[in-house]
């Protein structure tokens, strides 16, 4: 069955820098887009970054365009999130999503889901 | 900040139906992509409920129901059950952010 588990979390300090890690699982990751997803406590849900199944298509959302890198490893089936001058606007539980694949069309939905991993901006 | 607006809540006893509507702009639904329904319990991670307007995933019962017309889309849930308590999301792709969009979210309350 499809699995992605994140992971790296924690409590960060302002300014600072994390790297986040979802570790695919139950499917063939090198053939499909994956995005971030975060959601602050309490609110709702937010589109983060996209990356194409190779690596080599990749869209931020302007909230953190500049200030976070995704990138991902095929041989490893890992997603990476790497963020730097962390906010605390950027409290938030974090998502790995798959997106999802049909090969009649151009799919913009997400199948699953990790279960998210929580970052804590805070000094 | 969400571009997709819903409403804040919606309640029904169980067994009735109710529906959570989800508005857009020229620039995501009025572009005629499509939209996507997220069901998350507390606690949880968001499951696909519906996709491309009117799909349900394999396993996700036929009480949930889509429909996309113009710059709104809506989302049925008839039979309402306690299991059903949750929050749910719309989602589609806006071409002037150039990045998929989320709405602001509509809590469920089985009375």
């Amino acid at each position: 069955q499809v699995q992605l588990v994140e992971s790296g979390g924690g409590v960060v300090q302002p300014g600072r820098s994390l790297r986040l890690s979802c570790v695919a699982s139950g499917f063939t990751f090198s053939n499909y887009a994956m995005n971030w997803v975060r959601q602050a406590p309490g609110k709702g849900l937010e589109w983060v970054t996209s990356i194409s199944y190779d690596g080599n298509s990749i869209y931020y959302a302007d909230s953190v365009k500049g200030r976070v890198t995704v990138s991902r490893d095929n041989s490893k089936d890992t997603l990476y999130l790497q963020m730097s001058s962390l906010r605390g606007e950027d409290t938030a539980a974090y998502y790995c999503a798959r997106k999802a694949y049909n090969r009649n069309y151009h799919a913009r939905h997400f199948d699953y889901w990790g279960q998210g991993t929580l970052v804590t901006v805070s000094s | 900040q969400s571009v997709l607006t819903q409403p804040p809540s919606v309640s029904g006893a169980p067994g009735q139906r109710v529906t959570i509507s989800c508005t857009g702009s020229s620039s995501n639904l009025g572009a005629g992509y499509d939209v996507h329904w997220y069901q998350q319990r507390p606690g949880t991670a968001p499951k696909l409920l519906i996709y491309d307007n009117t799909n349900r995933p394999s396993g996700v019962p036929d009480r949930f129901s889509g429909a996309n017309s113009g710059t709104s889309a809506s989302l049925a849930i008839t039979g309402l059950q306690a299991a059903d308590e949750a929050d749910y999301y719309c989602q589609s792709y806006d071409s002037s952010l150039s990045g998929y969009v989320f709405g602001t979210g509509t809590k469920v309350t089985v009375l």
